[in-house]
């Protein structure tokens, strides 16, 4: 089983529309959570990060966090063509000191206009 | 752009060529990662540095491999004897220790092995 896992897609939503992303992980010990957006042949790019249980609102985007159900997901309000690209949930890990970031495979979204 | 640099961008070797790669973390970052990245999946750990001492090495990280971060600041990755699987971006990001734990990538270095 993968220690981080989000529906690989793609995803396709209409502009203007909500879109919804969502990961699991299965390190209960998880402290840390980010979604970033990678474009192609891009390197990530940080959108929110998410330590609290609950939802963290920063403009369209929304990261909403169920540690009891190690759920995290992101939705983007008001989709736009600009927001089409993949999805990277990441969750920090405690594998030793190094507290690095285990990756999911990434959710293709695609906003149509 | 998060600060972070590498460099080079793309390169394209022959198999069972050596070749490096070098990333300049954002100046008062003191932890630096490196990871590796194939199509259709996420990052991958490699391994990683608290100043100048490499902390940690994933199980990825093959003998051909040798990262170093000399004075714990740019940081160089070499692959020896490279294989047509070592085709990825190689990745780098950087954090300072104590902040959230945010980590900003760099562009990456796309490697093609012919």
């Amino acid at each position: 089983q993968k220690e981080v896992e989000q529906n690989s897609g793609p995803l396709s939503v209409p502009e203007g529309a909500i879109a919804s992303l969502n990961c699991t992980y299965s390190d209960r010990g998880s402290q840390s959570f980010f979604w970033y957006r990678q474009y192609s042949g891009k390197s990530p790019e940080l959108i929110m990060f998410i330590y609290s249980n609950g939802d963290k609102e920063d403009g369209r985007f929304t990261a909403q966090l169920n540690k009891a159900s190690q759920y995290v997901s992101l939705l983007i309000r008001d989709s736009q063509p600009s927001d089409s690209a993949t999805y990277l949930c990441a969750v920090n890990t405690n594998s030793g000191s190094a507290r690095q970031l285990t990756f999911g495979s990434g959710t293709q979204l695609t906003v149509l206009p | 752009d998060t600060g972070v640099s590498q460099n080079p961008r793309h390169k394209i070797t022959k198999r069972g060529q050596n070749v490096t790669f070098r990333c300049d973390p954002i100046s008062e970052h003191n932890r630096l990662y490196w990871y590796r990245q194939t199509l259709g999946q996420g990052p991958e750990f490699l391994t990683y540095f608290q100043n100048e001492a490499q902390l940690e090495k994933s199980r990825l990280l093959s003998d051909r491999f040798s990262a170093e971060r000399p004075k714990g600041s740019f940081s160089t990755l070499e692959i020896q004897r490279t294989e047509q699987g070592d085709s990825a971006m190689y990745l780098c990001a950087s954090i300072r220790t104590g902040s959230t734990d945010t980590q900003y990538f760099g562009p990456g270095t796309r490697l093609t092995v012919l």
